[in-house]
């Protein structure tokens, strides 16, 4: 079945600990996508990705990363720079017909 | 620039009533339009999405909406509310060129009252 997978489901981050996670798609899409979502404030834009070897910052970049050498994958790390990491973080996919279809998402909470 | 309102961030309905979620845009450029659906602890699944085909567009689980230009509108119905329709709804533009970014709105509960 084509999808995009998010891993884990469930990500417990220590205080000053980079955490790395997974986004992986057999859409064959080139465009990616990481989103953070917060109760009340919808979804905000970290990292975009339109093709391998290339991303751009979205809205609230700060204290992320991310890679992309595949074209099926694009991991984020949450950087022990980001303070408030406590978050449902997810990822998208978007081929040629523009709609960004996404997976089920990883809740990341601080120990 | 873009932007999305979504008036209302609880609604609810009766089962059996009509849905009726609204969502305003701005975009200075030819839109793309998309409608979410969210379920709790999951990603959000497309319901339906205008792309400057036709003005009414019709999606999945029987929902439908309208583009209005000149109204600068996208809302979301659904003419029976079903206990199933509980969730979260989520507006987003798009710009018909560019990059594939979107702008969401911050999201409608609806509540399906027994």
């Amino acid at each position: 079945d084509g999808g995009i997978t998010q891993s884990p489901k469930y990500l417990f981050r220590k205080e000053g600990q980079n955490v790395t996670l997974s986004c992986e798609q057999n859409l064959n899409h080139d465009a990616m996508y990481w989103y953070r979502q917060d109760p009340g404030q919808g979804l905000r834009l970290i990292y975009y990705s339109q093709i391998v070897n290339d991303f751009q910052k979205g809205d609230i970049a700060e204290g992320y990363s991310v890679s992309r050498e595949k074209k099926e994958s694009f991991p984020l790390t949450v950087t022990s720079a980001q303070k408030n990491p406590t978050a449902f973080y997810l990822c998208a996919s978007a081929g040629q017909g523009k709609t960004q279809y996404f997976g089920p998402g990883t809740r990341l909470l601080v120990l | 620039a873009q932007s999305v309102t979504q008036l209302g961030s609880h609604v609810s309905v009766s089962e059996g009533a009509l849905v009726l979620l609204r969502c305003n845009y701005s975009s200075s450029v030819p839109p793309y339009l998309f409608w979410y659906v969210q379920y709790p602890n999951q990603g959000l699944q497309l319901l339906l999405k205008y792309t400057s085909a036709a003005t009414l567009v019709k999606g999945i689980n029987g929902f439908e909406a309208e583009f209005k230009k000149s109204e600068t509108s996208f809302h979301l119905t659904k003419p029976s509310a079903h206990m199933s329709d509980a969730a979260e709804y989520f507006c987003a533009v798009s710009g018909s060129s560019g990059t594939y970014k979107y702008i969401f709105g911050t999201g409608t509960r609806l509540k399906v009252l027994a």
